[in-house]
């Protein structure tokens, strides 16, 4: 498709357990962002790439958050030892980069929950 | 700390009528300013922004006023039409970190007919 594309659209998980979210960006996006939306609050940033190299990642909460874009396409959220305050819809986005002016294209998001 | 606020979580508003969305903002470093729509179920869209050095930028039935001294920005919608009906979120960001957006908490905008 042409949109940015996520995977899972839903993923429901035990405290403790690790889990992997995958963003497919746009075909030729050359940054790419992750942002956390927690029910009633608007997008927090998580961390940013240009390219295959995380350019921003000071909205990592913690360690336990970990993202990578290893081919500087698709990219990981990885989450381990989940908690419930990590339950959100995780949102990816792409742009072109320098220039975008904060133009950012988002997928549909990834809802986590954490019983 | 919020660095942008939305105050009013939800508007609603009769069709063909203005629709006034208000943000604010507390960082004096942001100086490029962007409303996004997200329906349910959907990302957040790119709708219409403005750089500090306008106080209004027009895309159709979208405008977007910016008032620096207040740390004020608004989005009018005229006319509303049903199909406009959405969360709306304000975001900011700096010119040393462009790429970094901080969003608001969103207004729900309803627009009955």
């Amino acid at each position: 498709g042409a949109g940015v594309s996520q995977t899972p659209s839903n993923k429901v998980t035990e405290k403790g357990k690790y889990v992997e979210l995958r963003c497919d960006p746009i075909s030729g996006h050359t940054a790419l962002y992750w942002y956390r939306q927690s029910l009633g609050q608007g997008p927090e940033f998580l961390i940013y790439f240009q390219g295959t190299g995380a350019a921003d990642d000071s909205g990592l909460p913690n360690d336990r958050f970990f993202a990578v874009r290893p081919e500087g396409s698709v990219s990981t959220l990885k989450i381990q030892r989940t908690e419930r305050g990590d339950s959100a819809v995780y949102l990816c986005a792409s742009s072109r980069g320098q220039g975008a002016y904060g133009e950012l294209f988002f997928g549909e998001g990834s809802r986590l929950t954490v019983l | 700390d919020q660095q942008v606020k939305q105050n009013s979580p939800s508007l609603s508003v009769q069709e063909g009528r203005i629709s006034i969305l208000n943000c604010d903002y507390t960082n004096s470093m942001f100086d490029y300013f962007l409303w996004y729509k997200k329906y349910p179920a959907e990302g957040p869209t790119f709708l219409i922004s403005i750089s500090s050095i306008k106080d209004k930028n027009e895309d159709g039935r979208f405008t977007v006023f910016l008032n620096k001294s207040a740390k004020h920005l608004s989005l009018h919608i005229v006319p509303s039409q049903p199909g406009d009906s959405a969360v709306y979120f304000c975001a900011a960001s700096a010119v040393h970190n462009t790429d970094k957006l901080i969003f608001g908490t969103g207004t729900r905008l309803q627009v009955f007919p």
